[in-house]
Parts: C-alpha cells; structure tokens; sequence
C-alpha cells in the first residue's frame, strides 16, 4: 500500500492567482502522476513523470506545470488560476519496474477558482 | 482508441442483494486491468489487478474476473459500507507503459 500526501486537500482562490498543489510519496516510487477529475467524469492524466528530472504531459492538455527535483516531490503549478481550472487533482505513484505495476493515489486536491 | 464502458451507471441494492458491476474494454492488446474504489471527495483505492483472460481475484465480498472482453465485479451480500464509485482501467500493451484509461465508474449504493 503506498502512502501518498497531498496539500492542500480543499483550496479557494481568486482568477490569476499562482497556486502550487504538494504531492509527496513514501515509498521510493521512481514513477508520479497527476491526474484531474472532474464530477462524475473519468480520470485523466495531465502529467507523469518516469523519475528525477523528467517530466512528461499526459494525454489531456492542462496550462499547468510540473517539476520533479526529488523522488518524493511532485508537485503541481498553476501560474495564474482561471474558472476553467476549477477540478480535482489527483496525484499518484508506481514502482514502475513492471509495466503492470499498481498505480496508488492520494486523497485529492479540490481546487475551486472563482 | 482505447475504450472503457463501465455499466451500469448506478446501482442501487438493498443488504445482501448480490449483484455485478461490468467493465467492457477495447484495447490493442492488454497489459493489466484494474479495479479501484473511489469514496465520495476522495481518491481512488486500489482493489485487483488482473493481467489475463481466466483471472480471477478475491477481497472480502469482492471478486474480480476477466475475460478477452471484458471484466465483472462481483458483489456477495454487500453492506452499507461497500457504497461508493467503482472504477475500471486497462493499461494497454502498445505504446507507453504510464498510460491507464479510466472508465466513467459506477455509483453503488447499498441500502440497509
């Protein structure tokens, strides 16, 4: 079971604001995700990241960035926040040594932007 | 494209009422499909992953089977407890081994 940490769990803020999502994992997980979830909706990936200094967008096109400067921390920019971005984002982590590896996520970040 | 139909939408049972959620998938090849529970607010929770037709797996009151097609979810005398989002995802064997393709879930209630 992984363990995966991710603040804040709940956020308001107003149009063009710069917000940070935190993502951190326990386990030594060389491969995170993030992921956005709107109501009722499926899960789509918006970024991933294979390991230290590398960064991928996933197949839904998002304004935000991603960073991944230590195994643990992947954590998720929005340089200036617009009603459309309102969504739940989800990160999550794999072992990533099998292809078939369970991917394990956190509890969500619920992002509001008014 | 790869696909992911979960069916039904929604479930409603009452206590003990033994049912079955459906996964039908498309994929060009199938490297793992999996299970998650989501409860409301919440992320998903891992549940089975199964990487071939004939699989079958257990937990609790839940079992998961695959077919070339398709996958079930089977519910044994549910409780209250087990109402939430039940969501299918299959990793495909083309392409980039990241990728899951997630299912739109289905709302299980379970009434007392």
């Amino acid at each position: 079971e992984a363990d995966i940490y991710q603040t804040p769990r709940y956020l308001v803020i107003g149009t063009g604001k710069k917000i940070t999502l935190e993502c951190s994992q326990t386990m030594g997980h060389d491969k995170m995700y993030w992921y956005q979830q709107d109501p009722g909706m499926e899960l789509h990936l918006i970024h991933y990241s294979y390991g230290v200094n590398s960064t991928e967008k996933g197949d839904l096109s998002s304004e935000s960035t991603v960073s991944r400067i230590r195994t643990e921390h992947f954590p998720l920019t929005l340089e200036s926040a617009r009603p459309s971005h309102t969504s739940q984002y989800l990160c999550a982590s794999s072992e990533g040594k099998h292809s078939g590896n369970t991917i394990y996520f956190g509890e969500g970040s619920w992002l509001t932007v008014v | 494209e790869d696909q992911v139909t979960q069916s039904p939408e929604a479930l409603r049972l009452q206590e003990g009422e033994s049912s079955s959620l459906n996964c039908s998938y498309t994929v060009s090849g199938l490297r793992g499909l999996f299970w998650y529970r989501q409860d409301p607010g919440k992320g998903p929770e891992f549940l089975f992953t199964l990487y071939s037709a004939g699989e079958e797996k257990e937990k609790e009151r839940l079992k998961a089977t695959l077919t070339k097609k398709e996958s079930f979810l089977h519910i044994t005398a549910p409780k209250p407890e087990d109402s939430a989002t039940y969501l299918c995802a299959v990793r495909p064997s083309g392409g980039s081994n990241y990728k899951l393709t997630f299912g739109k879930g289905t709302l299980l209630t379970v009434n007392p």
